[in-house]
C-alpha cells in the first residue's frame, strides 16, 4: 500500500526567502508519480508540479522546484523567493495505476505561512 | 467555463433533505473522482469513474450516492446524511491512460469544491 508523510504540521518563512516543504513516501510500484498541489483558504486544489519516478532530472516550473531523491523515497518541495501570496496549505501526494485509472494517495499536508 | 467546475459552492443542508453537488470539467478528460475532506484529515478518495463507469467504491455509506451520466459531468447524490458529514467535496478528474507507467497526464485537476453543513 502506498503511504505519504508530510512531517511538518506548520511551516514560517520570510518574504524573499526559499522554503523546503518534505515529503516522503513508500511504494512497491516500480513506475509512479509525485505531485505537489497547493490549497489556498478558498478549498480549491491547485497543481503545482510533477515528478516522474523514472525522470532523471528533478522538476520544475517557475519557482517550484521538487528535490527528488529516490533512493531516500523523498520528494521535497522547494520554493524559491517566497511571497504573500503563497502562504496556503501544501500536498504531497503520489500516483499510481489500477485498472488503467489514476488513484492518488495524499500526505496530511503543510500549512505554511509568509512573513512580510 | 474552463478546467473543472462545482455547484453549488456552499451547501447547508437538513439531515432528512436531498441535495446533489455537481462536477463539470471541460478538460477532455475521461476520470473523474469525488474526495471529501474534512477537518484536519487527509483527503479521502470516494469515488473513481472511468469512461462512465464506477471503479472505485472506497467504502462510502450508501447515503452518498454518484452519478456519471457522461465523461463531463459528475454527481454526488445526498440523502439522510450526517453532522460528520460535514466537510469540503472535491472533484477532480484526469485523462485515463491504459498504460501502467506515470506520466505527466496522470496529474489530477480539481474544481474550487462544495463546502457541505450538515445540521
Amino acid at each position: 500500500a502506498q503511504k505519504i508523510t508530510q512531517t511538518q504540521p506548520g511551516m514560517f518563512v520570510q518574504e524573499k526567502e526559499a522554503v523546503t516543504l518534505d515529503c516522503t513516501y513508500d511504494t512497491s510500484d516500480q513506475s509512479y508519480g509525485l505531485f505537489w498541489y497547493k490549497q489556498p483558504s478558498s478549498g480549491e486544489m491547485i497543481f503545482l508540479i510533477y515528478q516522474g519516478s523514472y525522470d532523471e532530472q528533478n522538476a520544475t516550473e517557475g519557482r517550484y522546484s521538487l528535490n527528488f531523491q529516490k533512493a531516500r523515497k523523498s520528494a521535497n518541495l522547494v520554493i524559491s523567493a517566497s511571497q504573500l501570496g503563497d502562504s496556503a496549505m501544501y500536498f504531497c501526494a503520489m500516483r499510481e495505476v489500477s485498472g488503467g485509472y489514476q488513484k492518488v494517495t495524499f500526505g496530511t499536508g503543510t500549512k505554511l505561512q509568509v512573513i512580510p | 467555463e474552463t478546467g473543472v467546475t462545482q455547484t453549488p459552492r456552499h451547501l447547508v443542508m437538513g439531515m432528512t433533505n436531498k441535495k446533489s453537488l455537481k462536477c463539470e470539467q471541460h478538460l477532455g478528460h475521461n476520470a473523474m473522482y469525488w474526495y471529501k475532506q474534512s477537518a484536519k484529515k487527509p483527503l479521502e478518495l470516494m469515488f473513481v469513474y472511468n469512461f462512465k463507469e464506477q471503479t472505485e467504491n472506497n467504502s462510502v455509506p450508501s447515503r452518498f450516492s454518484p452519478e456519471c451520466p457522461n465523461s463531463s459531468h459528475l454527481f454526488l447524490h445526498l440523502h439522510t446524511l450526517q453532522p460528520e458529514d460535514s466537510a469540503l467535496y472535491l472533484c477532480a478528474s484526469s485523462l485515463s491512460l491504459p498504460s501502467g507507467r506515470a506520466s505527466p497526464t496522470d496529474t489530477q485537476y480539481f474544481g474550487p469544491g462544495t463546502r457541505l453543513t450538515v445540521l
